[in-house]
C-alpha cells in the first residue's frame, strides 16, 4: 500500500525558510519512472504545483517560484524535502506531496493528507 | 498560477449529466495527456481520470474523460449527492513550465 505523509512547522514567520518533509511507504524513489511532487493550496484557492523530483534526481520547479524552491530526496529514508525561502503570508496554505508514477501516465495517483502552514508575524 | 481554464461552478440535480471543460494550449493539453482530480472540502485531492480517459481502479464508470486539441472535458453521468466537490484538470507543461492545474470547478448537486 502506497502512503505519503507531510510534516513540517504549522507556522512560520515572514522572511524565514520553510522546510517540509514528505515521508512515503510502499514504493521507492529509485525505481524507474517514479516521481514525487509537491503541490499547495491557499485557503479557498486552486491547487498550485510547486516542484517535482524523479528517480534520477532530476528536478523541476514552478517557474514563478523557482528562485525560492529547492527539492531534494533521501532514497535511503524514503523522504523528499521541499525548502521554500523568504516566505510571505501569501504562502499560507495546505501543502501536499504526491506520488507520480509512469504507470499512471505521470498523474499524481496517491496524495498525502496535507500539512497546513500559516505564515504570520 | 493556473494556466488551464475551467468554469468556476456547475449546478445540477441528481441523475443529470454534467460536463466540465478544461482549456489549455499547445504547451500543455495540446502535447501532454490530461488528468482530473476530485477534492471534497477539507480532504486531499483524489485521482479520478488519468491519460485523458482512463479510470483508476475503484472510480465509477459514471466518470469519463476526453481530450481534443488543446481542450479536455470531464463528464459525470447519473449525478449523485456524493459527487458534490471541487474538480481540477491538470497536465504537464514541459520541463520549463512544469505541471499545471486548472482553475477548478465547484460542482453543486441541488
Amino acid at each position: 500500500q502506497v502512503t505519503l505523509r507531510e510534516s513540517g512547522p504549522a507556522s512560520v514567520s515572514p522572511t524565514q525558510t520553510l522546510t517540509l518533509t514528505c515521508t512515503f511507504t510502499g514504493f521507492t524513489l529509485s525505481t524507474s519512472s517514479m516521481y514525487v511532487d509537491w503541490i499547495r493550496q491557499a485557503p479557498g484557492k486552486a491547487l498550485e504545483w510547486l516542484a517535482r523530483i524523479d528517480w534520477e534526481d532530476d528536478k523541476y520547479y514552478n517557474p514563478s517560484l523557482r528562485p525560492r524552491l529547492t527539492i531534494s530526496k533521501d532514497t535511503s529514508k524514503n523522504e523528499v524535502v521541499l525548502r521554500m525561502t523568504n516566505v510571505d503570508p501569501v504562502d499560507t496554505g495546505t501543502y501536499y506531496c504526491g506520488r507520480v508514477a509512469g504507470t499512471y501516465f505521470w498523474a499524481t495517483d496517491v496524495w498525502g493528507q496535507g500539512t497546513t502552514v500559516t505564515v504570520s508575524s | 498560477q493556473s494556466v488551464l481554464t475551467q468554469p468556476p461552478s456547475i449546478s445540477a440535480t441528481p441523475g443529470q449529466r454534467v460536463t466540465i471543460s478544461c482549456s489549455g494550449d499547445n504547451s500543455n493539453i495540446g502535447t501532454y495527456s490530461v488528468d482530473w482530480y476530485q477534492q471534497v472540502p477539507g480532504r486531499a485531492p483524489k485521482l479520478l481520470i488519468y491519460a485523458n480517459d482512463r479510470r483508476p481502479s475503484g472510480v465509477p464508470d459514471r466518470f469519463s474523460g476526453s481530450q481534443s486539441g488543446t481542450s479536455a472535458s470531464l463528464a459525470i453521468s447519473d449525478l449523485r449527492s456524493e459527487d458534490e466537490a471541487d474538480y481540477y484538470c491538470a497536465a504537464w507543461g514541459g520541463s520549463l513550465n512544469g505541471h499545471v492545474f486548472g482553475t477548478g470547478t465547484k460542482v453543486t448537486v441541488l
